[in-house]
């Protein structure tokens, strides 16, 4: 199993709709949870962090956490081609080390 | 400026050279990371530091050696570089809490040829 996945394939939404992105982890002693959103041949970018059960909001961008079954969501309202990007969740292991997914990509069309 | 600087940003260089990736860093923070990242592999560590004297591989290290010169100074080196080694090259560093989330570079972009 692998520590962190993001199985969806690229996602197309168009303006002003919902974009969901999942991502489940396999170390259940991770306490901390963070979603980067990365531009083609630009760095990663750290857009929301969370640590508890539930729903973190900030702007339009909404990260969910449920340790019980081991996922991470993040929700982004009102897509604007702005949004258009791949997407990183990334977990901080027992090791203190962030294992990243391979990321999922998101196409916001207008 | 940047938080984290890298240099160069872009390179070329000869299969067989030794060519070394610096990075630089003005949050203080004690922990760095070398990343490679190619398409559809994702991000994969190649070495991490968590202080001057702490250097550790990571899942691909081979081929490639790091130095610590500094709390703020982490150098990634390919002693004799090979084409499968072309990729996009990102430091990041870290707080000490596990709580806090990495802040990347700008990344360099290397191709051996």
């Amino acid at each position: 199993q692998k520590e962190v996945e993001q199985n969806s394939g690229p996602l197309s939404v168009p303006e002003g709709a919902i974009a969901s992105l999942n991502c489940t982890y396999s170390d259940r002693g991770s306490q901390s949870f963070f979603w980067y959103r990365q531009y083609s041949g630009k760095s990663p970018e750290l857009i929301m962090s969370i640590y508890s059960n539930g729903d973190k909001e900030d702007g339009r961008f909404t990260a969910q956490l449920n340790k019980a079954s081991q996922y991470v969501s993040l929700l982004i309202r009102d897509s604007q081609p702005s949004d258009s990007a791949t997407y990183l969740c990334a977990v901080n292991r027992r090791n203190n080390r962030l294992a990243f997914g391979k990321g999922n990509q998101v196409v916001v069309i207008p | 400026d940047a938080d984290v600087t890298q240099t160069p940003r872009n390179r070329i260089t000869k299969t067989g050279k030794r060519i070394m990736l610096e990075c630089s860093q003005t949050k203080g923070h004690d922990r760095m990371y070398w990343y490679r990242q190619d398409p559809g592999l994702g991000l994969r560590l190649i070495y991490y530091s968590f202080d001057v004297k702490d250097i550790n591989k990571g899942e691909i290290s081979d081929g490639y050696s790091v130095s610590r010169q500094a709390q703020a100074k982490f150098s990634l080196s390919l002693e004799s570089a090979i084409p499968n080694q072309t990729a996009l090259y990102f430091c990041a560093t870290s707080e000490t809490d596990r709580g806090y989330g990495y802040t990347f570079g700008s990344g360099t972009r290397l191709t051996v040829v």
